[in-house]
């Protein structure tokens, strides 16, 4: 059975920082592109980044570019978000999420097929 | 980037009854290299992670039930609910995987009427 649990959020200063991870098991973590997501409270879903399989390619929202960094540990089968100058507007419940197919170029286009429970990040201004 | 509108923003149905949300994006998420639509639904209840109902704009993913169907090409996407029940009462999304920032409409909330 696929699992994903989201850990590290909390409530922070406005130019504070964070690092949400993500555990997984139940796959062959190397082989799936693994993605984060957040939804602002009553809001819509927001994609935020997304890394390869290898770790070798990463992507990022405007949003969020250069103040969050996306990052996996495959031996440990965790995704990481870490999240520097935070600001009110990345308040929000941020998911993880597993790419559906197999990771063969780095390139990740393909739809989420399964997704943790989210963690809650508050940042206040 | 991409942008992706759905239509409705809301629909009440009766139980029973076919519900039909719409999802637009700006351009088009088709690739005429392997003929698919880089288009996703997902099914969102409250307080519980979205769920990945639809993917290629028409294949169901395992275990959702055939009541569900997705259909479109380019740039107009349709999710169709043929016969509404209880606990389809949620708020979908529309997302393309075209490219990079994946992008999501903007939700519509399903309830019964």
């Amino acid at each position: 059975e696929v699992q994903l649990l989201e850990s590290g959020g909390g409530l922070v200063q406005s130019g504070g920082s964070l690092r949400l991870s993500c555990a997984t098991s139940g796959f062959t973590f190397i082989n799936y592109a693994m993605i984060w997501v957040r939804q602002a409270p009553g809001k819509g879903l927001e994609w935020v980044s997304v890394i390869s399989g290898s770790g070798g390619s990463t992507y990022y929202a405007d949003s969020v570019k250069g103040r969050f960094t996306i990052s996996r540990d495959n031996s440990k089968s965790t995704l990481y978000l870490q999240m520097n100058s935070l600001r009110a507007a990345d308040t929000a419940l941020y998911y993880c999420a597993k790419g559906r197919g197999s990771d063969t170029s780095g390139y990740y286009q393909g739809p989420f097929d399964y997704w943790g429970q989210g963690t809650l990040v508050t940042v206040s201004s | 980037d991409i942008v992706m509108t759905q239509s409705p923003d809301s629909l009440a149905v009766s139980l029973g009854e076919r519900a039909t949300i719409n999802c637009k994006s700006s351009q088009t998420v088709f690739y005429s290299s392997n003929n698919r639509n880089y288009l996703a639904w997902y099914q969102q209840k409250p307080g519980q992670p979205p769920k990945l109902l639809i993917y290629w704009a028409s294949t169901r993913d395992s275990g959702v039930p055939d009541r569900f169907s997705g259909s479109g090409s380019g740039t107009d996407f349709t999710l169709t609910i043929s016969s509404l029940q209880a606990e389809d009462v949620a708020v979908y999304y529309c997302q393309q995987y075209y490219s990079t920032p994946y992008t999501f409409g903007q939700g519509t909330k399903l309830e019964i009427k």
